[in-house]
């Protein structure tokens, strides 16, 4: 199984502010994925991380909101913009390798004040 | 048709009781159907997964069922323990998209003494 680990662990911001969510895996993953969940709710998946290219982004999700990043195999981000109290969430890194069992960071719990 | 309906929500059982936790899904396509438990605080950590080709799958205290005519699969937990008290989360996902994870709604369990 991949060790993922994410950071910030939790974060309180500005609203109009921006924060990036780091992701690094222990090891090299085929696929990486960004979700959110409201506490107390299912996850969402926000966008599929692409090694050397852009992400793919789900329905109603944009990248000038969400710009992620993934330069190589083990490490992406994900960028928060713009913040607006709506956004406080739990944001969360999901890896998988050359199988299909998909992993998870511990999340990141963010409150836009 | 790319839900996946969970239930109950949430779930009191006594010790050493059986916890059910129920799936019904829609889409065809659908290949690999994990199970995910979740602490608060923490990430979803994979429990048990199956594929369509078997009925039932065991590991330990847990089961899947898994019914494809129905579109159907659950979750059993044997002898269950105050330890296993959390939000349990089926899902669903198939290679032709991108292996991306649909989650459903998520079943709090409480685990009494």
């Amino acid at each position: 199984s991949a060790v993922i680990s994410q950071k910030p662990s939790r974060d309180i911001c500005q609203r109009g502010t921006s924060l990036t969510i780091q992701c690094q895996v222990d090891s090299q993953v085929t696929m990486m994925f960004w979700y959110r969940q409201q506490p107390g709710q299912s996850l969402t998946l926000i966008a599929t991380a692409n090694q050397g290219s852009e992400a793919t982004y789900e329905s109603g999700f944009v990248i000038d909101k969400f710009p992620i990043s993934r330069p190589n195999l083990t490490f992406s981000t994900l960028t928060v913009s713009n913040m607006s109290p709506e956004d406080s969430s739990i944001y969360l890194c999901s890896a998988r390798g050359g199988g299909t069992e998909a992993f998870f960071g511990q999340g990141t719990r963010l409150t836009v004040v | 048709q790319q839900q996946v309906k969970q239930s109950p929500q949430s779930l009191i059982v006594q010790k050493g009781g059986i916890s059910i936790i129920n799936c019904a899904y829609e889409n065809t396509a659908f290949d690999y159907f994990p199970w995910y438990q979740q602490f608060p605080g923490k990430g979803p950590a994979l429990l048990i997964a199956i594929r369509p080709d078997v009925s039932e799958k065991k590991e330990g205290r847990f089961t899947i069922s898994f019914n494809k005519s129905a579109k159907q699969f659950s979750l059993h937990i044997m002898d269950s323990q105050p330890g296993d008290s959390a939000t349990y989360f089926c899902a669903a996902s198939f290679t032709g998209g991108g292996n991306k994870l649909t989650f459903g709604t998520g079943t709090q369990l409480k685990v009494e003494l």
